[in-house]
């Protein structure tokens, strides 16, 4: 079945530093792709998405690129801030009709230390 | 923007009672909600979808009859979790999907609950 695969946290960086959330999925066809976060005590947002190969979503000056030929979605941050901690969790949704849920990877918690 | 509330935020019950959480999609109409169980440092499971007057269709492994799952209305869905035992302590979270304007075909997701059962 369809599954997202994400690397293992927690991250640590210091504030200013390059942001790398490695994500990769497994699906038939052609899903569409998600980054959520989840700050403390807070529900899940939508961070950014694309729908098809090539696409670049951004959002907050966070970015990730659908790279079909390597069934790959990272998630990148020029420069993170306290305030970007928070979980991080990629997602996948294989069709596009109204009952396809989405699929989750384990999520990765950022800390961010000033 | 398109808010999901969940109520209650948290709850503590005896074993052997049952707790109600209810999800609604405060400014759109969601013609489909989906109920998520979070474990620690763990991924979103999901548990059930649920669509307006139908039934809800269970994720393999998801007893129907414990958690049982009611979308009366397009505003409104509700989990409740029958004779809860220590095993079902976890974060539940729910999920709306739109059926038209901002959040069309876009999955919203509430706060989360969180069910500690003693």
């Amino acid at each position: 079945g369809d599954s997202v695969t994400q690397m293992e946290g927690p991250v640590t960086l210091s504030e200013e530093a390059f942001l790398t959330i490695n994500c990769t999925y497994t699906a038939t066809g052609y899903p569409s792709l998600f980054w959520y976060v989840q700050y403390p005590g807070e529900g899940l947002q939508l961070l950014l998405k694309a729908t098809k190969a090539d696409d670049k979503g951004s959002n907050k000056g966070f970015e990730a690129t659908y790279r079909k030929e390597t069934t790959s979605f990272h998630l990148e941050k020029g420069s993170v801030q306290v305030s970007d901690s928070a979980v991080y969790f990629c997602a996948l949704r294989a069709l596009s009709s109204g009952n396809t849920p989405l699929v989750f990877g384990k999520g990765t918690r950022l800390s961010v230390i000033a | 923007g398109a808010v999901v509330s969940q109520h209650p935020s948290r709850v503590i019950c005896k074993s052997g009672t049952s707790v109600k959480i209810e999800c609604r999609s405060l400014d759109f109409q969601a013609t489909t909600m989906f109920w998520y169980r979070q474990f620690p440092k763990q991924s979103l499971m999901l548990m059930a979808t649920s669509n307006e007057g139908s039934k809800a269709t269970y994720e393999q492994g998801v007893e129907k009859d414990k958690f049982l799952i009611n979308h009366a209305s397009l505003t409104l869905s509700t989990l409740t979790v029958t004779s809860a035992h220590p095993e079902d302590s976890s974060f539940y979270i729910c999920s709306a999907r739109g059926s038209g304007g901002e959040a069309y075909n876009e999955q919203f997701f509430g706060p989360g609950t969180r069910l500690t059962v003693l």
